[in-house]
């Protein structure tokens, strides 16, 4: 019963766009759906959240779709420091803040 | 920028030995939180605190035991050491009441002989 699942790896080149998609088919109205990466075991860092509308920031766009069963990470210009492994998570808030990670998806970015 | 603390980064130790594996942040975060992850897997939790003097165990059993007895610190304890417990161990901190944006420190690599 995941919550959520991702591919577990893709490869991107240099400089192109990576797009990591997420199925959530099973979210409720009020999650969120979070995005992180950890790179080579270091701790996981927060990169973006959304609840209905596409967010963008400094790092990443996330685009969710309509029924929000799924959504994409945009990486638009990725460089070999975006390998990682990337988590889509869910968080519904109220008195429950504890997030599962899946097992993620593996980019790694080449030359 | 998230400040969250953990040392040692790296501990090698016996069987039988009790450690303790120190978490600290500066942000005057309410939640804390321990993953444990072994390599190439998913993290999962095994102990958060939602406030000072509260502790609750995660998703994954642990022998380990932990205390909040200050807002920004959050140790890990593990009576006896076994090569079990052999692994990497995360801390993380979070303080927005609306979102979950939660901020790791850099782990701590235990290796039990």
């Amino acid at each position: 019963d995941a919550k959520t699942t991702q591919p577990p790896s893709m490869d991107c080149a240099e400089g192109r766009a990576a797009n990591l998609p997420c199925n959530h088919s099973t979210i409720s109205g009020n999650e969120y759906v979070y995005w992180y990466r950890q790179i080579h075991s270091q701790g996981p860092q927060y990169i973006i959240h959304g609840l209905k509308n596409n967010e963008t920031n400094e790092m990443a766009s996330l685009i969710i779709t309509e029924d929000r069963k799924s959504s994409t990470l945009i990486l638009p210009h990725a460089t070999l420091r975006d390998t990682a492994v990337y988590y889509c998570t869910r968080y519904s808030g109220g008195s429950n803040y504890k997030l599962t990670f899946g097992k993620g998806t593996l980019l790694t970015v080449n030359p | 920028e998230a400040d969250i603390y953990q040392t040692p980064r790296y501990l090698v130790i016996g069987t039988g030995k009790k450690i303790t594996l120190e978490c600290s942040q500066t942000m005057g975060h309410d939640k804390m939180y321990w993953y444990q992850q072994d390599p190439g897997m998913e993290l999962h939790l095994i102990h958060y605190s939602y406030g000072v003097n509260s502790t609750e165990k995660g998703d994954l059993s642990s022998e380990s035991t932990v205390s909040r007895i200050r807002t920004e610190h959050f140790p890990l304890t593990l009576e006896s050491a076994r090569p079990s417990h052999t692994s990497q161990y995360l801390c993380a901190s979070s303080g927005d009441r609306v979102r979950e944006t939660q901020y790791f420190g850099p782990g701590t690599r235990l290796l039990v002989l």
